[in-house]
């Protein structure tokens, strides 16, 4: 079973700074992927980053990156230099391979100009 | 590449119909494929994942004789919502790989069906 928790409903940045969206996770798997997914009001799922749970480097995407604390169980997601179609839903989720995905309840971003 | 179509975008029709959404993956063979239901301002719930030629496995909660799930090839699923009623309304998302056992295979989204029932 997983389970991922994201604690902030909500998030609010300045356009151009830094902003960070938190997410802890518990899974029983040996070995797994954590994602980050952006929904923006189309409903479509952007992947944004994926981890590899067995990698201790963090993951980067151009302005995206994360911070993976396995023993924590910590999935962070860093956007830097926010900009304003950088607004969205934003889910954490861990799975992959045969088994479907497990999302956490979701951070709205909300970019201030 | 990694396409995938999801038709109709949405749908509204009378309580008691059965409604049939296909996800099809375009250019990728699809081993497995996964749905997904969000209900308004929710995150997405796990329904069921389905392999090419084998029955749907079916999450706690979800019923199986009412969300009828059939992966008859490579690259379509099919979703239908039997004798659907109000509580039924919701996004329905689907999602495929083309690795039923490898993790580095990513799961691709389609674009989601609106479901209204009136």
């Amino acid at each position: 079973a997983q389970t991922v928790t994201q604690s902030q409903p909500e998030m609010s940045v300045q356009e151009a700074e830094t902003v960070t969206l938190s997410c802890t996770y518990d899974t029983s798997e040996s070995d797994y992927y954590l994602f980050w997914y952006k929904q923006p009001p189309s409903r479509q799922m952007i992947l944004v980053i994926r981890q590899e749970a067995y990698k201790q480097q963090n993951a980067t995407e151009n302005r995206f990156s994360v911070n993976f604390q396995k023993a924590a169980k910590s999935f962070s997601l860093k956007i830097s230099d926010s900009q304003l179609g950088d607004a969205a839903m934003y889910f954490c989720a861990s799975g992959g391979g045969a088994d479907g995905l497990t999302f956490g309840k979701g951070t709205h971003l909300i970019i201030q100009p | 590449g990694a396409v995938v179509s999801q038709h109709p975008s949405r749908v509204i029709c009378k309580s008691g119909t059965s409604v049939k959404i296909e996800c099809r993956s375009l250019d990728f063979q699809a081993t497995t494929m996964f749905w997904y239901r969000q209900f308004p301002k929710q995150s997405l719930m796990l329904m069921a994942t389905s392999n090419e030629g084998s029955k749907a496995t079916y999450e706690q909660g979800v019923e199986k004789d009412k969300f009828l799930i059939n992966h008859a090839s490579l690259t379509l699923s099919t979703l239908t919502v039997t004798s659907a009623h109000p509580e039924d309304s919701s996004f329905y998302i689907c999602s495929a790989t083309s690795s039923n056992r490898a993790l580095n295979q990513p799961q691709h989204f389609g674009d989601g069906t609106r479901l209204s029932i009136l």
